[in-house]
């Protein structure tokens, strides 16, 4: 079985440009959670998806952020413009109910120069 | 709001027993995990406790006391290949996501 996964893995974009990053939930996953990383500080919570409806965007920091899933299925999530402190590790968890344990994807590293 | 707490880095030797330990401050819980997470890698799910007590599984233990705000993870017969990050979560009451604590870098050595 395929597990979460990514893309891409490595993004590198100047301040004031979009990125758009990618997530593939395990198959059958309704539960669809993204949460960044940034230098030096804890795996923080953006947003949770329950198929294609936003279930909780309390972590989403402002609104140069936008995630969807449309289908329910894949998720993107879209940063616009792109600033300084976006620099970090995008992860991306799916789950079969939201209490079961979350399967993380690899992640994407994004670089705001 | 959520604190958690785990000591940044460990240091064992291979064969050995190790215990890394997580405190937490939460407005609510259900439920704390335990994640490793190799450089570059994924967090892979690890345990779950969400009674007090000890789990096992194979080489990993993870121990709870709700009272007391505190869990640890236990590793025995330690092998290089467990040097990684290992990472604490709480799951809130009355919501899915996950907080977590920085991270427990811990190096095994021959």
């Amino acid at each position: 079985e395929a597990g979460v996964t990514q893309f891409p893995s490595h993004s590198v974009i100047e301040k004031g440009q979009t990125v758009t990053l990618r997530c593939d939930p395990i198959s059958g996953h309704d539960n669809l959670y993204w949460y960044r990383r940034v230098m030096g500080k804890e795996i923080k919570f953006l947003l949770h998806f329950v198929k294609e409806s936003k279930q909780d965007e309390s972590g989403m920091p402002n609104n140069r952020f936008l995630a969807e899933r449309t289908g329910g299925t894949y998720s993107t999530l879209k940063v616009q413009p792109a600033e300084l402190e976006d620099s970090g590790v995008y992860f991306c968890a799916s789950s079969q109910a939201d209490y079961n344990e979350q399967f993380f994807g690899p992640g994407t590293r994004l670089t705001v120069l | 709001g959520q604190n958690i707490d785990q000591p940044t880095e460990m240091t064992a030797t291979e064969g050995a027993i190790v215990q890394i330990n997580c405190t937490y401050q939460t407005s609510g819980f259900n439920g704390l995990f335990w994640y490793q997470q190799h450089a570059g890698e994924a967090p892979t799910f690890l345990s779950y406790n969400v009674l007090d007590g000890l789990e096992e599984k194979g080489r990993f233990s993870s121990f709870l006391s709700r009272s007391k705000g505190y869990s640890y993870l236990l590793l025995k017969e330690l092998q290089m290949k467990d040097s990684a990050s290992y990472l604490c979560a709480v799951r809130d009451g009355g919501y899915s996501t996950l907080t977590f604590g920085k991270g427990t870098m811990l190096l095994v050595s021959p």
